[in-house]
């Protein structure tokens, strides 16, 4: 695709309900980031994803949340038992290798916790 | 740990006005620095992306700066436009890992 696309765009969810976040990464770009930010934050690193490397999951908050990426390409970024504060909106990027080369955000994922 | 600092927090001008915005990092051992815009409820766009080699990058009316040495830099929007309001975020990344962005800088051009 043109860019990178995250799905859904809204995400409303009861607390304590599991959920999904997918990223969609601009194609052949081999990293991949996920960040969160809360409302009036700044932007929290969550897990990378590099190539075929082992993940870098140092900024996950719990063991609730758990990512995965298929096939080089897509992930999936899950929470479970989700809890009030977890609420804000979930940022995926996607870049080409590891050198020097823009970084490209998706729209976002708006999750509120009910 | 590398830690990223922007000034101002906030900042209001009249339509075409120069003005620059700062970014500030500790650890000068960065691999690449580059610059985004965040429209309210929305994702990030790119602007520029500067690499340590580099001193400056140039699109349009912006124009970034880089001063690895001293941690800095800086932004400058030339001519002013009320379409320019947003939050402007700075990004460094060090090699192989992720990025570490700053607080960013809510500007608001008055028509």
């Amino acid at each position: 695709g043109a860019g990178v696309s995250q799905s859904p765009s809204n995400k409303v969810t009861e607390k304590g309900k599991d959920v999904e976040l997918r990223c969609d990464p601009i194609s052949g770009h081999t990293a991949l980031y996920w960040y969160r930010q809360s409302l009036g934050q700044g932007l929290e690193f969550l897990i990378y994803f590099q190539g075929n490397s082992a993940p870098d999951k140092s900024g996950l908050p719990s063991d609730r949340f758990s990512a995965e990426r298929t096939g080089g390409s897509v992930s999936t970024l899950t929470i479970q038992r989700t809890q009030q504060e977890d609420s804000a909106v979930y940022l995926c990027a996607s870049r080409f290798g590891i050198a020097n080369t823009e970084a490209f955000f998706g729209q976002g994922t708006r999750l509120t916790v009910v | 740990k590398q830690e990223v600092t922007q000034i101002p927090a906030a900042l209001s001008v009249p339509e075409g006005e120069n003005l620059v915005l700062n970014c500030s990092f500790t650890d000068s051992a960065i691999y690449n620095l580059q610059w985004f815009r965040q429209d309210p409820g929305k994702g990030l766009t790119s602007l520029l992306l500067i690499q340590s080699s580099q001193r400056e990058q140039t699109s349009g009316r912006l124009n970034a700066s880089l001063d690895k040495s001293s941690g800095r830099s800086t932004l400058y929007i030339a001519a002013s436009q009320p379409g320019d309001s947003a939050t402007y975020l700075c990004a460094v990344y060090n090699y192989g890992q992720n990025f570490v962005f700053g607080p960013g800088t809510r500007l608001s051009v008055l028509p």
